[in-house]
């Protein structure tokens, strides 16, 4: 079975672009999560969806940072305008709603902006 | 104070050896608790899940302590293939999971 897909793997842009992060699930699950790691503090939760809906969205840093989940298998993380602080790794995972709460994560996009 | 907090390491121990890493945790409403292991530039995957009772997976040990709101994991005959970081990450509300920066762990020859 596919794992959750995430493009771009490797994202390297200019200060002041927009850039948009994807994600697809794993199919069936209903939860999906956006997460950035950084070395200084770790791995966050950005926002997370249930079945499509934004549940908590409290991580988002700011009003750059938006996120869309227009159907079960398909999400979009955008910056914009992007900045050097945004530079990390953005981790899309997923889970099912079954009480159990494991998380399954994407590979990953690693973003660079300079 | 970080809501779950790991000493980031690196630990550094030979093959065989036995290696204990802790989690410590604020909310005592927290239900669930984790270990996920993350290999370098790869993505966390669950290593196991930590139940009150204790548990245990082959050379992997995991311990609930409620009342001082920790959680441990034991690495018994440690293998070079165990190097890794090893994230502890708690529930803070249904399906919302917080993590700690993780614990190194360098297992040499």
């Amino acid at each position: 079975d596919a794992g959750v897909i995430q493009s771009p793997r490797h994202e390297v842009t200019e200060m002041g672009q927009e850039v948009t992060l994807r994600c697809k699930p794993i199919s069936g699950h209903d939860y999906l999560f956006w997460y950035r790691q950084t070395m200084m503090r770790g791995l966050e939760l950005l926002i997370y969806f249930n079945n499509n809906v934004p549940i908590d969205d409290s991580g988002m840093p700011e009003d750059r940072f938006s996120a869309k989940m227009p159907n079960a298998s398909f999400s979009t993380l955008k910056i914009q305008p992007s900045e050097p602080r945004d530079s990390a790794v953005y981790f899309c995972a997923s889970s099912m709603a079954d009480g159990y709460n494991e998380q399954f994560f994407g590979p990953g996009t690693r973003l660079t902006v300079l | 104070r970080k809501e779950v907090e790991q000493d980031p390491g690196p630990f550094n121990v030979p093959e065989g050896a036995t290696v204990a890493f802790n989690c410590t945790y604020s909310n005592s409403a927290s239900q669930s608790f984790f270990w996920y292991r993350q290999d370098c530039r790869k993505e966390p995957k669950l290593l196991m899940s930590v139940y009150s009772s204790g548990n245990e997976d082959g050379r992997f040990t995991a311990q609930l302590n409620r009342a001082s709101q920790y959680i441990s994991l034991l690495i018994r005959d440690s293998k070079l293939s165990d190097s890794a970081t090893y994230l502890c990450a708690v529930t803070t509300g249904f399906q919302k999971l917080v993590f700690g920066t993780g614990t190194r762990l360098l297992v040499s020859p």
